[in-house]
């Protein structure tokens, strides 16, 4: 079963603006994950943040954890044509004492020129 | 130059056949992982392993078979059992620690035809 759900399941906005992605988990988590995967591609490590973490910054991304809530948000600022992918998060449940994750569905983010 | 890789990138399959699809990785991970992934969804684990000699079921194990004899080598074997095999999947390794990112293999995508 999939523990995290995106949403939206797709975003398309124009280059130079931000794009905002929602994760909400079901469990209790030890951490929750971000990753990139572009089209047809394997999925690339974004940044990992900590139930004990509320906030993270990795470049132009910005991820915030509110585990009383059980989500969490991907900001990515000043998008750019290359941050045209698909975007996951994974999250690593309390009950799984050895790190297995559980993926969301995604959201499906276009930049446009 | 580290990483993770599959091959084949692209693999077609008559109906009844039994095929390989192999993974590599030289980061010295102790943890690989494999995942099926369909269009517009998120990733579901087939098997995993933590060790040499030694691996696990995940969430959709039926139809499918994987072998761990060496540390950097986790091929996976999709039978004629598994009933749906046309996917894209991906393999992964991590140090097995808690809250570890995943590094993905480029993936091979199976079609049966």
């Amino acid at each position: 079963s999939q523990q995290g759900e995106e949403d939206p399941q797709a975003l398309s906005i124009q280059e130079g603006e931000n794009a905002t992605m929602n994760c909400s988990y079901k469990t209790s988590i030890n951490n929750l994950q971000w990753y990139r995967q572009n089209s047809g591609r394997g999925l690339v490590h974004l940044i990992l943040i900590r139930s004990n973490e509320r906030e993270k910054h990795s470049g132009r991304l910005r991820v915030t954890l509110d585990t009383s809530k059980k989500s969490s948000s991907l900001l990515i600022t000043a998008s750019r044509a290359a941050d045209t992918a698909s975007y996951f998060c994974a999250t690593d449940a309390t009950l799984d004492s050895w790190g297995k994750l559980q993926f969301g569905a995604g959201t499906q983010v276009v930049v446009t020129p | 130059d580290g990483g993770i890789t599959q091959s084949p990138k692209y693999l077609f399959r008559k109906e009844g056949q039994n095929v390989t699809l192999s993974c590599e990785q030289n980061l010295n991970h102790d943890a690989m992982y494999w995942y099926r992934q369909d269009p517009g969804q998120g990733l579901r684990l087939i098997y995993y392993s933590q060790i040499v000699n030694d691996f696990q079921k995940g969430d959709i194990a039926e139809g499918y078979s994987v072998s761990r004899e060496k540390k950097e080598s986790f091929p996976l074997t999709v039978t004629s059992a598994q009933k749906n095999p046309t996917a894209f999947y991906l393999c992964a390794s991590s140090v097995i620690l808690q809250g570890n990112e995943q590094f993905f293999g480029p993936g091979t995508r199976l079609t049966v035809l």
